[in-house]
């Protein structure tokens, strides 16, 4: 079955203590992305990458890292998270040419204590 | 990104139509409309998308204004399990792809309600 897989679902951890959320499709997809979302602001844009060793910002990337060395994973690394960080990750992945649909994880939800 | 403008929400009854209205009066010639759902505790689920012609598949159809300035997502027979948050989106049809255009800029959407 085609999906993105988000691991851990749900985390609660304490500013400062580094973690990482993992994401894999299995589409063989090029596209991969990050997104937050926070009530009221809606679903943001944090990192994408368009290929293998290729990541660019979003639209509010401050505070978080990302890699992408294989093809099928684009992990969110917090070296150093904090409170408003705080929210519902989404990962996504595409294919390829205009206008193909995105596919989404089921969310990771992170509470920076 | 061209700007949608969709009620807040909606609220319809099981095994009837629903319609989506979406208003998009400043889109360009080579944006595309896009459809995406999301239920509740899960990622947003793509719909569908169309650019000039009224498009079919099997979740929904798009029914696209002449003018392109409107476009409403119709699901025929709505279920329970159709009662998600509804964003209609616009995205350049920049062939290349590249940098942000995967982005999608998601807006507050309409909340769909579907009573039993």
């Amino acid at each position: 079955e085609a999906q993105v897989t988000q691991n851990p679902r749900y985390l609660i951890t304490v500013t400062g203590k580094k973690l990482t959320v993992t994401c894999s499709q299995n589409m063989n997809h090029e596209y991969m992305s990050w997104y937050r979302q926070d009530p009221g602001l809606g679903l943001r844009q944090i990192y994408y990458s368009m290929n293998v060793e290729v990541t660019d910002k979003g639209d509010v990337p401050e505070g978080y890292k990302v890699s992408r060395k294989e093809k099928r994973n684009f992990p969110l690394i917090l070296e150093s998270p904090s409170p408003n960080q705080t929210s519902l990750y989404f990962c996504a992945s595409r294919d390829t040419g205009s206008n193909q649909p995105q596919h989404f994880g089921d969310g990771t939800r992170l509470s920076i204590l | 990104d061209a700007k949608t403008t969709q009620p807040n929400s909606m609220e319809s009854n099981e095994e009837e139509p629903v319609h989506l209205p979406c208003n998009h009066s400043t889109i360009s010639g080579t944006d595309y409309i896009h459809w995406y759902r999301q239920l509740p505790s899960q990622g947003p689920e793509y719909v569908i998308h169309g650019l000039t012609s009224n498009v079919n598949n099997r979740m929904a159809s798009l029914a696209i204004a002449e003018d392109r300035k409107s476009s409403t997502l119709i699901l025929h027979r709505a279920t329970l399990r159709d009662a998600a948050v509804y964003y209609c989106i616009l995205r350049g049809g920049d062939l290349n792809y590249g940098g942000s255009q995967g982005n999608l800029i998601f807006g507050k959407g309409t909340k769909l309600s579907v009573k039993p």
